[in-house]
């Protein structure tokens, strides 16, 4: 099975500093989820990406996926505390039945220190 | 309008309890999907219906029983759960069944068995 591996477990930055999150899979990724989620809440999407080198900005947060297809990184400039959250990488893994299934990494919880 | 919708946001139930959770969505998406997620870990997939047939019934014991009336409403009935089935329930749907593609994530309901 695919499985996603995060890093790093969890990242405390100061307000201002700019910050990596990467997502690992030991197999091709065709389909790369990025969402945000707060404690207790629903999760936010924030991009998709589909090509080996594509790379996604929206405001402040730019994701990559490599040419590879088997590792994508999200990077946050200049944090704010809006930023704080879990952040999930999710990838479609085609099943036995022909269904596409979200795969979650584990995720990574991002703290900004005021 | 690009949300969806659950309730209740919070549920407290006993063993003996039949309870349902409610999520609805009125973007024309095909496929919508129950997802359970326990603390600090990723969301794991339970349900899955395309075009208002369940395809996905990802090993569910029977306590849960999914129920979609219509292209926009996705319920899950709860009966004789245990503790261990405490965790935040979270609703999605995307435009097209096959599972590919962006997901839209509801708010979650946090279900505590007592």
């Amino acid at each position: 099975s695919q499985e996603l591996e995060q890093s790093p477990q969890s990242l405390i930055v100061q307000e201002g500093k700019n910050l990596t999150i990467n997502c690992t899979s030991s197999k091709t990724l065709y389909g790369l989820y990025w969402y945000k989620q707060k404690y207790g809440e629903g999760l936010i999407f924030l991009m998709m990406l589909q090509k080996g080198g594509e790379e996604k900005s929206h405001e402040k947060i730019t994701a990559k996926l490599d040419e590879k297809k088997q590792q994508s990184s999200l990077h946050i400039t200049a944090s704010q505390p809006s930023h704080a959250g879990i952040y999930l990488c999710g990838a479609d893994v085609l099943q036995s039945g022909g269904y596409q299934k979200v795969t979650f990494g584990t995720g990574t919880k991002l703290q900004v220190i005021p | 309008d690009t949300e969806v919708t659950q309730t209740p946001k919070h549920l407290v139930m006993g063993m003996t309890n039949k309870k349902s959770l409610k999520c609805e969505q009125h973007m024309g998406h095909r496929a919508m999907y129950w997802y359970k997620q326990k603390a600090k870990k990723p969301p794991e997939l339970m349900f899955v219906y395309s075009y208002e047939k369940l395809s996905i019934n990802e090993s569910v014991p029977s306590r849960f029983s999914p129920e979609c009336p219509n292209s926009s409403l996705l319920n899950l009935h709860l009966h004789a759960l245990q503790p261990e089935d405490s965790a935040l329930y979270l609703c999605a749907s995307s435009r097209t069944p096959g599972g590919a593609g962006r997901k839209f994530f509801g708010p979650g309901t946090r279900l505590t068995v007592l």
